[in-house]
């Protein structure tokens, strides 16, 4: 069975902090990893990486996949109240189609 | 603009009702999904389908069903509403067909259903 954990599940932290969430993943046959940001309502897109080592920048957000260790890791620098929401870590077992397995995400509050 | 709508946004029904959920995009996708997200569980797959005439059951399809009859449109069914099934649904698109598609899907704002 495949597994997404994600961790830590809840953080805190001040305007300006940086922050680093992980996702480890055990997948038969592994295709693809997604980071999603979902604030009250729908997931938001954010990154897909397929390729160990190969970051995927946005402004201040950044994330990095090895597939040897099997995790990845979203970056947010500068962090503003903004960013406060669930982050969610998705991936692709190639021999499930094109469903996402999702984790359960990281809450990210930012105060003032 | 494309997009991936979803109704009700809100539903609130009694055990034992059936219970259609509607999603719809524009963006001419072939791929649809839908999934529960839960306190505790985070995004479960119910349904999917990869193209017209195409349904296949996800990790918590039991009591729930869909049908695929054009490209735009995929309602999922609550049978038999249980208490167990109060939740947020959410309705998921992706593009291409069959090698050719992405693994990045956009998703529909949500319903909250509560069954009573």
């Amino acid at each position: 069975e495949d597994k997404v954990v994600q961790s830590p599940l809840s953080l805190v932290v001040h305007e300006g902090d940086t922050v680093t969430l992980n996702c480890s993943y055990e997948v038969t046959n592994f295709r693809s990893l997604l980071w999603y940001k979902q604030e009250k309502k729908a997931p938001t897109f954010l990154f897909m990486l397929t390729s160990s080592g190969i970051e995927k920048k946005s402004g201040r957000l950044s994330s990095i996949l090895d597939k040897k260790e099997l995790f990845s890791i979203l970056n947010i620098t500068a962090t503003q109240t903004g960013d406060s929401a669930i982050y969610l870590c998705a991936v692709v077992n190639s021999n499930s189609g094109y469903a996402l397995n999702f984790g359960k995400g990281t809450s990210l509050l930012v105060t003032p | 603009d494309a997009e991936i709508t979803q109704s009700p946004r809100h539903k609130i029904t009694e055990t034992g009702r059936q219970v259609t959920l509607a999603c719809h995009q524009t963006w001419n996708h072939n791929n649809m999904f839908w999934y529960r997200q839960d306190l505790g569980h985070g995004l479960r797959l119910i349904h999917y389908s990869y193209g017209v005439q195409d349904t296949n059951k996800g990790e918590v399809s039991d009591g729930y069903s869909v049908s695929r009859s054009n490209t735009e449109d995929l309602p999922l069914t609550l049978e038999s509403a249980a208490s167990s099934q109060t939740s947020v649904y959410f309705c998921a698109s992706s593009a291409g067909t069959g090698s050719t598609s992405t693994d990045t899907q956009y998703f529909g704002p949500g319903t909250r259903l509560t069954v009573l």
